[in-house]
């Protein structure tokens, strides 16, 4: 275990739902990421959080919606989602001044 | 720009036999490198890190990765394959971001390659 935690671990939604993913460190790292894993893909960078503040969105679809109220929480909002969107959706956090990210265990989304 | 490419999708071994799983890596800067291994149905876990300090660098589980600059190589090895070592591995790229005053790591993820290890 890497101390970062998900939920939920599994989640099926309609394309007209809303829902959210939750990712939680108590690491004391000040960096927090969300990344995209679909089958045959490499994994995406889909947004970066430094210390609460968002500095990277990988050109990431609206429907898509993070969320950092601290540096101990992530949220990812999703709303009208894609079949396409199915996939397995890490966190990950970094200690500050270190390059190494630790990953939660993920939340596999199917989209019906 | 970076960029990283595992030269085999599937390696096979015997258990008791070497592993060798290849990367080749593109960076303009002094790369950091890693190697992170994912069992089924579970995250990533950090195998092992290069940062410019001795090119030959241990991890967990016994593996090792050898930084070779002018082959811009980050191959990873481990003499003696188990069976808990099946599990797909991904060689990881590491360019600096830098904003308010700290700095992160910004990953790019070769495509994976996943080792099967037979009895």
């Amino acid at each position: 275990e890497t101390g970062v935690t998900q939920t939920p671990r599994h989640l099926v939604m309609g394309m007209t739902n809303k829902k959210s993913l939750k990712c939680e460190q108590h690491l004391g790292h000040n960096a927090m990421y969300w990344y995209k894993q679909s089958a045959k893909k490499p994994l995406e960078l889909m947004f970066v959080y430094n210390f609460k503040e968002q500095t990277e969105n990988n050109s990431v679809p609206s429907r898509f919606s993070p969320e950092c109220p601290n540096s101990s929480h992530l949220f990812l909002h999703l709303h009208t989602l894609q079949p396409e969107d199915s996939a397995l959706y890490l966190c990950a956090s970094s200690p500050p001044g270190l390059l190494e990210q630790y990953f939660g265990p993920g939340t596999r989304l199917t989209v019906t | 720009a970076q960029s990283v490419t595992q030269l085999d999708s599937h390696v096979s071994v015997s258990e008791g036999t070497p592993v060798l799983l290849r990367c080749n890596y593109s960076s303009s800067y002094s790369p950091s490198l890693f190697w992170y291994v994912q069992h089924p149905n579970k995250g990533l876990q950090l195998l092992l890190k290069y940062t410019s300090a001795a090119t030959l660098v241990k991890g967990i589980n016994g593996f090792e990765a050898e930084f070779k600059k002018s082959e811009t190589s980050f191959h990873l090895t481990k003499p003696s394959a188990h069976m808990s070592d099946a599990a797909e591995y991904f060689c990881v790229v590491t360019l600096v971001s830098r904003t308010g005053g700290t700095s992160y790591g910004k990953l790019t993820f070769g495509q994976g390659t996943i080792l099967t290890v037979h009895p």
